[in-house]
């Protein structure tokens, strides 16, 4: 099993431009997460889904939007990217929403906008 | 959401135990104790959890205090290897968003 897969690894965007992250699990795990992690600020999570079709808003969903069209995909997009959102983004699934239940995360997009 | 607090920085000698603390004094009584390690350049994977009683893994042991307001994430000896950032984390099935809430976590360094 690859487990949580991100595409890109490393990308450079120049201010505006628009892009979209990919996530992609083989669990066949509900729900779904990105986070982004900046120096010194830990993991923040974006947005997430609890299902196919369905997505919401974490602590940061400005200037991104996602989508879950398949259960085992999970996309982040970019419309118009600012310098802001250079960071590097993780994607993290897990089988369920309880308590006792453990993520699993991608090896992250290291994102650059100039 | 309940709050975690836990050291900036530890360091621990090749081969020893470690100790890594977290105090969460606002836990409630169904938010669950989850410990995550990142190691440098990956995403964060999962070492542990626990509710009331102690836990054992292959990768760990939890501590938990009988109040729940704190508890200790064992490296029973610590390698290389385990130089990482260590996140103590609570989840709360009652928030409704089943969020995996990070800090800033405690970066652990293993001296050879």
């Amino acid at each position: 099993n690859a487990g949580v897969t991100q595409t890109p690894k490393f990308r450079v965007l120049k201010t505006g431009q628009s892009m979209t992250l990919l996530c992609a699990q083989d669990m066949n795990h509900e729900y779904m997460y990105w986070y982004r992690q900046d120096p010194g600020m830990g993991l923040r999570l974006i947005h997430y889904s609890v299902g196919e079709g369905t997505t919401a808003k974490g602590e940061v969903p400005d200037g991104y939007n996602v989508s879950r069209l398949k259960k085992q995909n999970f996309l982040l997009g970019l419309e118009s990217a600012a310098p802001s959102q250079t960071s590097v983004y993780f994607c993290a699934s897990s089988l369920g929403g309880g308590p006792y239940t453990e993520a699993f995360f991608g090896q992250g997009t290291r994102l650059t906008v100039v | 959401d309940a709050k975690t607090t836990q050291p900036n920085s530890m360091e621990s000698n090749e081969e020893e135990p470690v100790h890594l603390p977290c105090n969460h004094s606002t836990i409630s009584g169904t938010d669950y104790i989850h410990w995550y390690r990142q190691l440098p350049s990956q995403g964060p994977e999962y070492v542990i959890h626990g509710l009331t009683s102690n836990v054992n893994n292959r990768m760990a042991s939890l501590a938990i205090a009988e109040d729940r307001k704190s508890s200790t994430l064992i490296l029973h000896r610590a390698t290389l290897r385990d130089a990482a950032v260590y996140y103590c984390i609570l989840r709360d099935l009652t928030s409704g968003t089943y969020k995996y809430i990070f800090g800033t976590g405690t970066r652990l360094k293993v001296l050879a």
